[in-house]
């Protein structure tokens, strides 16, 4: 199984409303990623989980929480959302290094999130 | 910041080889060279790395200069479905977490 499964696909929410955006793996591993895509843009790196526990915040605004409760699961919790926030968000996995070396990164399909 | 430079944009006829070149003059020693693809609306797509020597597999093969400042994707037999923007990673997987990051990457049209 090399599956990167995101829920919701497509989530459309208001300025006031909270949501999460949830990220499954079961390939065993232990590094897992957050990447907000606009339009015609490249992926941006937003955040980085290590063993469960958050190893890079690229100075990603508060209204973005991310969490990893478990070695398979990552969440984004998202409050107070702007409409410029509206965008692809992809979730990632991969072996981390202490494994090998050399690890390719598996991406899921991502949520197209909608801000009104 | 990314340490890539690629061509926005690149045609290709379908059934010939499409060879997307890469420039990463600053790599250093402990630097893969990674290549993926995202075809319109689904997420990245890993499709091959290497270090030094070039590489092969089912999908491509890369090509690596010997000064490593530069390398080239070679897609053997492009098909429409391979219409897709390519990305050129350089990533050193030691020391902290990864950190995969993504420049702007070519846009490949395979054309009937």
């Amino acid at each position: 199984d090399t599956e990167v499964t995101q829920t919701p696909k497509h989530l459309v929410m208001g300025m006031t409303n909270k949501k999460s955006l949830k990220c499954e793996q079961h390939m065993g591993h232990r590094a897992m990623y957050w990447y907000k895509q606009k339009a015609k843009k490249p992926p941006e790196l937003m955040f980085v989980y290590s063993y469960e526990k958050l190893s890079i915040n690229e100075s990603v605004p508060s209204r973005f929480s991310p969490e990893c409760p478990n070695s398979s699961l990552l969440n984004l919790h998202l409050h107070a959302l702007q409409p410029e926030d509206s965008a692809l968000y992809l979730c990632a996995s991969s072996q981390n290094r202490v494994y090998r070396y050399d690890t390719e990164a598996f991406f899921g399909q991502g949520t197209r999130l909608t801000v009104v | 910041d990314a340490k890539t430079t690629q061509p926005p944009s690149m045609d290709c006829a379908e059934g010939r080889a499409a060879n997307l070149p890469c420039n990463h003059s600053t790599i250093s020693g402990n630097e893969y060279v990674y290549w993926y693809r995202q075809i319109h609306s689904q997420g990245p797509q890993y499709i091959i790395h290497g270090l030094k020597n070039n590489e092969t597999n089912e999908m491509a093969s890369l090509i690596i200069t010997e000064d490593r400042k530069s390398s080239t994707l070679i897609l053997p037999h492009a098909t429409l479905r391979d219409t897709a923007v390519y990305y050129c990673i350089v990533r050193d997987p030691q020391g902290g977490s990864e950190k995969l990051v993504f420049g702007k990457g070519t846009k490949l049209t395979v054309n009937p």
